[in-house]
C-alpha cells in the first residue's frame, strides 16, 4: 500500500523568503514521486516529477524537490516565492509500470504575504 | 491552457436526484480518471480508464458509475445523490497512465441539498 504524508496543512511565509514543503512517502516497491499545484477553483497542475537519476529534479516556475530515499522524502523548495505562488500544493506517488492511479497527500495550503 | 474539459461548472441538486457530468480530454491521451475532492481537499481516485477499458475501481458506492465512448470521453453518472457526495469532481487524462505527467480539468462542484 502506498502512502503519503503532507505534514505541514498550512506554510506562511513573505514574499521573496524561500520555502520548503514537506512530503513523506510509503511504499515498499519502485515509484514515481510527484508535486502538483492547485489553485483556487481550478484543477492541478503538474510540477514535477522523479523516478530515478538525479535526485533533485526542477520543475516550472523555480520548484526544485529532492528525493531521499534513507528518509522516505521528497519535499519541495522555492528559493524566492511571489504572491502567485500560494496554493495549495500536493505531493503524490505511483507504482511503476501502467498504473491508474496517483496517491496524493492531504495537501500543503502555501500562502505567500505580501 | 486547460484541454481537459468538464462541464457543467457547478450542479445543485437534490438527494435521490440522477446527475451526469461529462469530460473531454483533447490531447490524445489513453488515459482518464475521475477523483473526488472533498472540501478538506482530500483527493481520492475513483475511476481509471485506459483505452476505454476500467482499470481502476476504488471502493466507490454502486450509485456511481462511469461511462466511456471513447478515449476522449469520460462521464460519470450518480444515481440517486446522497449529501456525501457534495463536492468537486475532477477529471483528468494522461499520456499513459499515472507515470506521465497528469492534466486536470477545473472540477464540477456538485451541492447535494
Amino acid at each position: 500500500t502506498q502512502t503519503v504524508s503532507q505534514s505541514d496543512a498550512h506554510v506562511t511565509v513573505f514574499e521573496g523568503d524561500s520555502v520548503e514543503l514537506r512530503c513523506n512517502y510509503s511504499y515498499g516497491g519502485s515509484i514515481y514521486l510527484s508535486w502538483y499545484i492547485q489553485h483556487h477553483g481550478h484543477g492541478l497542475q503538474f510540477l514535477l516529477k522523479y523516478y530515478s537519476g538525479n535526485p533533485v529534479v526542477q520543475g516550472v516556475n523555480g520548484f526544485e524537490a529532492e528525493f531521499s530515499k534513507s528518509d522516505s522524502s521528497f519535499h519541495l523548495r522555492k528559493a524566492s516565492v511571489h504572491w502567485s505562488d500560494s496554493a495549495v500544493y500536493f505531493c503524490a506517488v505511483s507504482a511503476t509500470g501502467n498504473t491508474g492511479k496517483l496517491i496524493f497527500g492531504l495537501g500543503t495550503t502555501l500562502q505567500v504575504q505580501p | 491552457e486547460t484541454a481537459v474539459f468538464q462541464t457543467p461548472n457547478y450542479h445543485v441538486t437534490q438527494v435521490g436526484n440522477e446527475v451526469s457530468f461529462n469530460c473531454k480530454q483533447t490531447l490524445g491521451h489513453d488515459t482518464m480518471y475521475w477523483y473526488k475532492q472533498d472540501s478538506k481537499k482530500l483527493l481520492k481516485i475513483m475511476f481509471s480508464y485506459n483505452n476505454k477499458q476500467l482499470i481502476v475501481n476504488e471502493t466507490v458506492p454502486r450509485r456511481f458509475s462511469p461511462q466511456s465512448s471513447d478515449k476522449a470521453h469520460l462521464n460519470l453518472r450518480i444515481k440517486s445523490v446522497e449529501p456525501e457526495d457534495s463536492a468537486v469532481y475532477l477529471c483528468a487524462s494522461s499520456l499513459q497512465g499515472a507515470n506521465t505527467e497528469v492534466f486536470f480539468g477545473k472540477g464540477t462542484r456538485l451541492t447535494v441539498v
